[in-house]
């Protein structure tokens, strides 16, 4: 089974300020990660998968980069609507499918 | 409207069984395999079961296997997970997902609202 581990725990920012989260596979997984994200008392949305790939109307503050094991969620000038908690997946064996264990992103 | 609706959720004594249901409309269900994802009270994601387009292959967490059941009626346009011998760490919100292949091995396009089972005697 492969292990998604994501970094921070809980990351701090200032609104207008960049946000960078990372996230490791136990191995390589290609570029078959995706990226939700999840506001309190919804469910996860999709933001990116492919490890690049935006989901339809995903702000182009919003990307994504990596590939194999080492994977990052960048997003520019943070907005007051992004602050959640961020998860990644891996997709390239399932099953199962692998969640990361969440990033919390709060306003500093 | 393209939505998945949980339902089956609530309060059930440890050792007993629940069946959660989801309905899918808006898109055609049976050309996609479908997942169950579920969330303990201020917790991460985990995964619990998927299956693909066809019932033909299916998939369980190791926390779940030999105690859940995944199924699908295309014709119904439903989902349905049957959990058995429900014990307390298996409160959570359910939450039913799409996956972007038939066959299963994709990322999710798409989320149910989510429906909470609680465990406890």
């Amino acid at each position: 089974e492969i292990v998604m581990t994501q970094s921070p725990a809980t990351l701090s920012v200032s609104p207008g300020e960049r946000a960078t989260l990372s996230c490791r596979a136990s191995q390589g997984v290609s570029t078959n990660l995706a990226w939700y994200q999840q506001k309190p008392g919804q469910a996860p949305r999709l933001l990116i998968y492919g490890a690049s790939t935006r989901a339809t109307g995903i702000p182009a503050r919003f990307s994504g980069s990596g590939s194999g094991t080492e994977f990052t969620l960048t997003i520019s000038s943070l907005q007051s609507e992004d602050f959640a908690v961020y998860y990644c997946q891996q997709y390239n064996y399932w099953p199962p499918e692998s969640f990361g264990q969440g990033t919390k992103l709060e306003i500093k | 409207e393209v939505q998945l609706v949980e339902s089956g959720g609530g309060l059930v004594q440890p050792g007993r069984s629940l069946r959660l249901s989801c309905a899918a409309s808006g898109f055609p269900f049976g050309d996609y395999a479908m997942h169950w994802v579920r969330q303990a009270p201020g917790k991460g994601l985990e995964w619990v079961s998927g299956m693909t387009w066809n019932s033909a292959s299916t998939g369980y967490a190791d926390s779940v296997k030999g105690r859940f059941t995944i199924s699908r009626d295309n014709a119904k346009n439903s989902l349905y997970l049957q959990m058995n011998s429900l014990r307390s760490e298996d409160t959570a919100f359910y939450y039913c997902a799409k996956d972007v292949y038939s066959s299963g091995g994709g990322y999710f396009d798409l989320w149910g609202r989510g429906t909470l089972v609680t465990v406890s005697s």
